[in-house]
């Protein structure tokens, strides 16, 4: 199939790292995104790692690639409670003109 | 920059009515999206456009949706006639380009269409 896959839920008590994953369908993908959608919101781009990367780190947000696996993760430490949302994982596959193909999303709550 | 603008950002409808969306892009970006969020279905692309011509509408339900952009600053999606399964939150995205870099997409809001 062409999913892009993830785990509906994910529940980390503030102040823990949580790391959410996501596995993806295309090997020459270009760039990987991820997006965060809070509730009644739109989506917010939050970082993007170019496929050439195997790890990319923006202040609390650490993005680790495993081309070999199609494997994305989104690290979050010292998570807080306005991190509470839904996370995306997307990518534009090779040949999808400019398609971005979303996963299904993981709901991050955050437990005080 | 204010980022991509849609309007209205909530509608409802009854069923048979006519229902425009419309969107802003981010000025100096080519390339523009139109999304779909559903529970059953989640995000699905529509339609997209560069430099205002409709590149690909291979996501388009049928034909009740159209879209359209009549320069680079404006765009609107259709729906007519509306139905009931037409709920949902539309997502219009805007992009510096299609390549080179340039390809990532930046979203508005969102228009949550109820349609009765």
């Amino acid at each position: 199939g062409e999913d892009v896959e993830q785990s509906l839920f994910l529940s980390v008590r503030e102040g823990d790292s949580s790391v959410i994953n996501c596995t993806y369908t295309d090997s020459s993908s270009t760039y990987l995104y991820w997006y965060k959608q809070e509730p009644g919101a739109g989506l917010q781009l939050l970082t993007y790692i170019f496929s050439n990367m195997d790890m990319k780190q923006d202040q609390r947000l650490t993005v680790l690639l495993n081309k070999k696996d199609k494997h994305l993760s989104l690290r979050i430490a010292d998570t807080q409670t306005g991190d509470s949302a839904i996370y995306f994982c997307a990518e534009i596959p090779t040949g999808g003109g400019n398609k971005l193909t979303f996963g299904t999303g993981t709901q991050l709550k955050v437990e005080l | 920059d204010a980022g991509v603008i849609q309007s209205p950002r909530h509608e409802v409808t009854e069923m048979g009515q006519e229902v425009t969306l419309r969107c802003k892009p981010i000025s100096g970006h080519n390339s523009l999206f139109w999304y779909r969020q559903t529970m059953m279905r989640g995000l699905e692309l529509l339609i997209y456009f560069n430099n205002n011509v409709p590149i690909d509408d291979s996501g388009m339900p049928e034909d009740r949706f159209s879209a359209k952009m009549p320069n680079a600053s404006f765009s609107t999606l259709k729906i007519q006639p509306s139905e009931p399964r037409d709920s949902a939150v539309y997502f219009c995205a805007s992009s510096l380009g299609l390549a080179g870099g340039q390809e990532t997409q930046y979203f508005g809001p969102g228009t949550r269409l109820l349609v009765l």
